[in-house]
């Protein structure tokens, strides 16, 4: 059973064309949920970590939001170089984090 | 990656044999860990370590084992690899002192069993 869900699997969209990015998790007792950033042949790097329902953080050009069943990645006027995939993970112990398998952003010059 | 580092990049070895990925970091991180990446799976958990000779499993841990004698490295072996362990595998690392305990994790090997 899939702990941790995204959609969508891919995206593209025109530069400066917002949209939007979801997770969703069915783990109870969430302790954080991680936004991370993947460029091909790299490893993911970390955005941001949100703990409580209502919660935002932003940088640059993204925003997350978490409620109580999911969280969103908003990405406000996006530039070619934002291109990438997008991973979300959870961690409901503390030690063990279940990721889902990434939104492919392509953002068309 | 500053502060993390992970050898080889690149692995390609025959059934059967036994294989180690090493990962190195320079942080003084208590805990570290193995992932391994697919495709229509993402990031799975193969073995953590929350400091040296401390490790446990994770949810793909069949057919692995590691070792941590030092704070800076974890080693991860494949006994005795199979087709099926052809990934790419990822190191990571965390501190968690901060609020924000996202991992750091390596460049990644790309290992393929032939």
């Amino acid at each position: 059973e899939d702990q941790v869900t995204q959609s969508p699997e891919a995206l593209r969209l025109q530069e400066g064309e917002s949209s939007s990015l979801n997770c969703s998790y069915t783990v109870s007792g969430l302790r954080g949920l991680f936004w991370y950033r993947q460029d091909p042949g790299k490893g993911p790097e970390f955005l941001f970590t949100l703990y409580s329902a209502g919660e935002e953080k932003e940088k640059e050009r993204l925003k997350a939001t978490l409620t109580k069943k999911e969280s969103f990645l908003h990405i406000t006027a996006p530039k070619p170089e934002d291109s990438a995939t997008y991973l979300c993970a959870v961690s409901f112990t503390g030690n063990q984090f279940y990721f889902g398998t990434g939104t492919s952003l392509t953002v068309i010059p | 990656d500053a502060g993390i580092t992970q050898s080889p990049r690149h692995k390609v070895t025959e059934t059967g044999t036994p294989v180690t990925l090493r990962c190195h970091q320079t942080e003084n991180h208590r805990y570290m860990y193995w992932y391994r990446q697919d495709p229509g799976h993402g990031l799975r958990l193969i073995h953590y370590s929350y400091g040296v000779k401390d490790t446990d499993k994770g949810e793909v841990s069949d057919g692995y084992s590691v070792s941590r004698s030092k704070t800076e490295d974890f080693l991860l072996t494949l006994e005795s690899a199979t087709s099926s362990q052809t990934s790419v595998y990822f190191c990571a690392i965390s501190d968690w002192t901060g609020r924000d305990y996202g991992y750091t994790f390596g460049s990644g090997t790309r290992l393929t069993v032939v």
